[in-house]
């Protein structure tokens, strides 16, 4: 099946800095990629998405690109908040189904104002 | 439309005793996933349904295990004779067929002491 790999954390920035979260995966073809992220005490939410190669999903300031070459969904955002600390979970189908998600082990992101 | 919701949200069991927790997914998907999520972990697959049907069950769940949709809306979870090791988030999320993403729910932190 597929799989994802994405940088551990936790992720400390200060407010307004430029953030990236490095995802890579593995993958039969070209499924569709997804950013989910976990505010505190919550369930996950659908961040952005990005359904085929070179799309670009983007939400809330926050963007990924799709790139085959180098089989990466780095999420990216140029000025963060505090209200963004969250973890952040890339994700992909499994064996390229539309019916089952697997899920990165998760980023924490910590803003400091 | 109020999302997916899950009850209760928090569950505090002693050691084998049974517990049942419940998922009402958005009225109009007809796709229910059941993830565990443990502490530092991105969520891990447990079972699906498409309508009534248990379509997949992951080798995580044990015969202690069950999860019902009997009547292709809400689904119920029950574990039988818990375990610490039980102890963990569970996840429910919902999805229309050929959609790209899932809806989750809040969740429900079970603790097992």
């Amino acid at each position: 099946g597929n799989s994802v790999t994405q940088m551990e954390g936790p992720v400390t920035l200060s407010e307004e800095a430029f953030l990236t979260i490095n995802c890579t995966y593995t993958a039969t073809g070209y499924p569709s990629l997804f950013w989910y992220v976990q505010y505190p005490g919550e369930g996950l939410q659908l961040l952005l998405k990005a359904t085929k190669a070179d799309d670009k999903g983007s939400n809330k300031g926050f963007e990924a690109t799709y790139r085959k070459e180098t089989t990466s969904f780095h999420l990216e955002k140029g000025s963060v908040q505090v209200s963004d600390s969250a973890v952040y979970f890339c994700a992909l189908p499994y064996a390229n189904r539309d019916d089952k998600i697997i899920f990165g082990k998760g980023t924490r992101l910590h803003i400091l104002p | 439309d109020t999302g997916v919701s899950q009850d209760p949200r928090h569950k505090i069991t002693k050691r084998g005793q049974n517990v049942t927790f419940r998922c009402d997914p958005i009225s109009e998907h007809n796709r229910l996933y059941w993830y565990r999520q443990t502490l530092g972990q991105g969520p891990e697959f447990l079972t699906y349904f498409q309508n009534e049907a248990q379509l997949e069950k992951s080798r995580l769940l044990s015969d202690r295990f069950s999860a019902e949709r009997p009547k292709g809306s809400f689904s119920t979870l029950e574990i039988q004779r818990t375990e610490q090791g039980d102890s963990a988030m569970y996840l429910c999320a919902s999805s229309s067929e050929g959609g790209y993403g899932y809806t989750f729910g809040s969740g429900t932190r079970l603790t097992v002491v």
